[in-house]
């Protein structure tokens, strides 16, 4: 079965401090992904990656740097957490163009303090 | 401005009733997956459609195959463990990226 762990589950944060969130992926998947989500809303792209060692955009990169040093591996890098990044974050894996459904893992919520 | 709309946004239902919910894409999308979230926060996938229709149990969901520009997930005998937060995600047919509805927050009565 399709596999996509994050870490730490959950973690709280200092203002101005680094932060630093994994996923490691089991699928075999070309494409991963971190959402954040804010409660009451639906999920926001951050950033993606397609390939290892090449990082993308998503809708709202600002405050945000991402890693892809292997196809399995994808973290999420806040170089100076701020309270507004407060929310919860969603790492996904998604095959080719010949099936891109989209594997979630469990969430990490983060609180900045 | 925001790709996908997903109505209603709140929804209660007895149980044993039926209902529908849906999205509608600003433009034309690849494919589209419905998740429901439940109380833990998790992201349980119910369907992924590149086209046409799928059935599981209760649940059944449909994707315009024409304009592609909307999709629909239909609840049938609704049970209080359907209760939760359900998002269509829908994939954009120029780049693999993936654009989420607000959620329908749903509510079964007894």
């Amino acid at each position: 079965e399709a596999a996509v762990t994050q870490s730490p589950r959950s973690k709280v944060a200092v203002t101005g401090g680094k932060v630093t969130l994994s996923c490691h992926q089991t699928n075999n998947h070309d494409y991963m992904y971190w959402y954040r989500q804010d409660t009451g809303h639906g999920l926001r792209l951050i950033h993606y990656s397609y390939v290892a060692d090449s990082t993308e955009k998503g809708d709202i990169p600002d405050g945000y740097k991402a890693s892809r040093p292997s196809q399995e591996n994808f973290s999420l890098i806040l170089e100076l957490a701020s309270l507004s990044q407060t929310a919860v974050y969603f790492c996904a894996s998604s095959g080719d163009r010949s099936n891109t459904e989209v594997f979630f893992g469990k969430g990490t919520r983060l609180t900045v303090v | 401005g925001d790709q996908v709309e997903q109505s209603p946004s709140a929804l209660s239902l007895h149980e044993g009733t039926d209902s529908a919910l849906r999205c509608n894409f600003t433009t034309t999308m690849r494919s589209v997956q419905w998740f429901r979230q439940n109380s833990r926060g998790s992201l349980i996938s119910l369907f992924y459609l590149a086209s046409g229709t799928k059935e599981n149990g209760r649940l059944k969901s449909a994707f315009d195959s024409k304009e592609r520009r909307y999709s629909t997930l239909h609840i049938r005998d609704a049970q209080l463990e359907d209760s939760g937060t359900y998002f269509c995600a829908a994939e954009n047919t120029g780049y693999q990226n993936f654009y989420f509805g607000k959620g329908t927050s749903l509510t079964v009565i007894p």
